[in-house]
């Protein structure tokens, strides 16, 4: 696609449930990553896709939290048990190559809403 | 620990004039810091890289300093117009894997006709 695409754009969901946010980077891009945006804070990484080399996972804030990245495309980040802290908009970037001199191209964001 | 500083949260300024945004960092040696804008409702777009080894870097009306004794950068949009209105991010590569890129938290920019 022309750009980083992520589904839903909206999602409410009750205390406790499980939910899956979905993001499409761009096409031969080789490094993806997630951040969560909450209100008035900046962005906060949580996971780091490149290529085949293992995620950094070093941004998860705990072990509710899980991402894969199948077939080196798309990536699904999930969230188990979810708690209302976890409210926030999440946002998936990709970048070509994942050099720090390199560019990020950011998706609008999944809106979670916990109840 | 590490930590990256925009030191406005909110910055309003009169359309034609020139709006200067701070992004410091502690605890950093950074070889590139990048700068993003961020509308309500999108994810930040990118706007310019600077390098360590680069004093200034220029775009159309933006131009980045990026002072690595001062642990510093500077954003600078000339003859801003209302359209420039949104949030402001400056990045930099933390430790670690090289795609951690870490975000300021951001500063608001209001220019008023």
């Amino acid at each position: 696609g022309a750009g980083v695409s992520q589904s839903p754009s909206n999602k409410v969901t009750e205390k406790g449930k499980d939910v899956e946010l979905r993001c499409d980077p761009i096409s031969g891009h080789t490094a993806l990553y997630w951040y969560r945006q909450s209100l008035g804070q900046g962005l906060e990484f949580l996971i780091y896709f490149q290529g085949n080399s293992a995620p950094d996972k070093s941004g998860l804030p705990s072990d509710r939290f899980s991402a894969e990245r199948t077939g080196g495309s798309v990536s699904t980040l999930t969230i188990q048990r979810t708690q209302q802290e976890d409210s926030a908009v999440y946002l998936c970037a990709s970048s070509l190559q994942g050099t720090a001199n390199e560019k990020l191209f950011f998706g609008s964001g999944t809106q979670l809403s916990v109840l | 620990s590490q930590k990256i500083e925009q030191n406005s949260e909110a910055l309003n300024i009169q359309e034609g004039k020139t709006a200067t945004l701070t992004c410091n960092y502690t605890n950093y040696s950074p070889a590139y810091l990048q700068w993003y804008r961020q509308d309500p409702g999108r994810g930040p777009v990118f706007l310019l890289l600077i390098r360590e080894n680069e004093k200034e870097k220029r775009k159309e009306r933006l131009k980045v300093t990026f002072d690595t004794t001062l642990k510093q950068s500077l954003f600078h949009i000339t003859a801003s117009q209302p359209a420039d209105s949104a949030t402001y991010l400056c990045a930099l590569k933390g430790r670690g894997s090289q795609g951690n890129l870490i975000f300021g938290k951001g500063t608001k920019l209001s220019v008023k006709p």
